[in-house]
C-alpha cells in the first residue's frame, strides 16, 4: 500500500505571509493531484501534476512534482482568508487507478 | 469541468434503519466511482471501489454486507448503509472519474452528504 505523507497537518499564519505544504511517499506515483476542501463540502481540484520536476501556478499558487515523482508541494504566496480550507494531496499509482490521499494540511489564514 | 452531485446532502436517522446516497456523475459518463468516508478533520477513506455493471471491490475492513453499492448505470451509483447505527455517523463523499477528461485519473467529488445516526 502506497502511503503519502503530508506536512504540516496544521498551520495558522497572518494574511499576507508565505507557506508551504508538503506531500512525501516513499513510491513513486503516476501522478498528483492537489485539492481544497472547505467544511461540509466535497474536496475541488486545483490541479494534476504528471511530469517529474512539473512546476504548476495557479494564481497564487505554485505546484511542484518532484523529479522522481515520489513528493510534491504547494507553495503560496501572500496568503489570504479566503485561501483558509483542509489542502488535500492524492496520489495515482498508475493512470485510472485508485487515489491514495494524505492526511491533510489544514491552514487557517487569519485577517 | 466535470460536475458530480450528491443526495441527500443532509440526513438523520433512527438506529437500526437503512439509508441510500446517491451519487451522479451530470455531465459525462462515469464506468468507475469512488466512495470515501471522512471523520472531522480529517483525511478522506476510501471505503469502495463502484464499477458500472459489476460488484464493489471494498476496502479492507468495510463490511460489505453493510454498505451496499449499486452502480446500475453509467451515471448513478448508490450507497445504502444498511442497519445504521450512531458509529456509522459521518461525512459520505463519492467521486467519478471522467474517462473521456483530460487525464484518466483524475476525480472529481460530489458535495458529500452528511449522515447522522440517533
Amino acid at each position: 500500500t502506497q502511503l503519502l505523507e503530508q506536512s504540516p497537518q496544521f498551520l495558522s499564519i497572518q494574511e499576507g505571509e508565505n507557506l508551504t505544504v508538503y506531500c512525501n511517499s516513499s513510491s513513486v506515483f503516476s501522478s498528483l493531484q492537489w485539492y481544497r476542501q472547505e467544511p461540509g463540502e466535497g474536496p475541488v481540484l486545483l490541479v494534476t501534476v504528471v511530469t517529474g520536476g512539473e512546476v504548476k501556478k495557479l494564481k497564487r499558487l505554485t505546484f511542484q512534482f518532484g523529479d522522481a515523482r515520489k513528493d510534491s508541494s504547494l507553495h503560496i504566496t501572500a496568503a489570504q482568508p479566503g485561501d483558509t480550507g483542509l489542502y488535500l494531496c492524492a496520489g495515482a499509482e498508475t493512470s485510472g487507478s485508485r487515489l491514495t490521499f494524505g492526511e491533510g494540511t489544514q491552514l487557517t489564514v487569519n485577517p | 469541468g466535470a460536475v458530480v452531485s450528491q443526495h441527500p446532502s443532509r440526513v438523520i436517522c433512527k438506529s437500526g434503519t437503512s439509508v441510500k446516497i446517491e451519487c451522479r456523475s451530470l455531465d459525462f459518463q462515469a464506468t468507475t466511482m469512488f466512495w470515501y468516508r471522512q471523520f472531522p478533520k480529517q483525511s478522506l477513506m476510501l471505503m469502495a471501489t463502484s464499477n458500472e455493471g459489476s460488484k464493489a471491490t471494498y476496502e479492507q475492513g468495510v463490511e460489505k454486507d453493510k454498505f451496499l453499492i449499486n452502480h446500475a448505470s453509467l451515471t448513478l451509483s448508490t450507497l445504502t448503509v444498511t442497519s445504521a447505527h450512531p458509529e456509522d455517523s459521518s461525512f459520505y463523499i463519492c467521486s467519478a472519474r471522467d474517462p473521456g477528461g483530460g487525464l484518466a485519473y483524475e476525480q472529481y467529488f460530489g458535495p458529500g452528504t452528511r449522515l447522522t445516526v440517533t
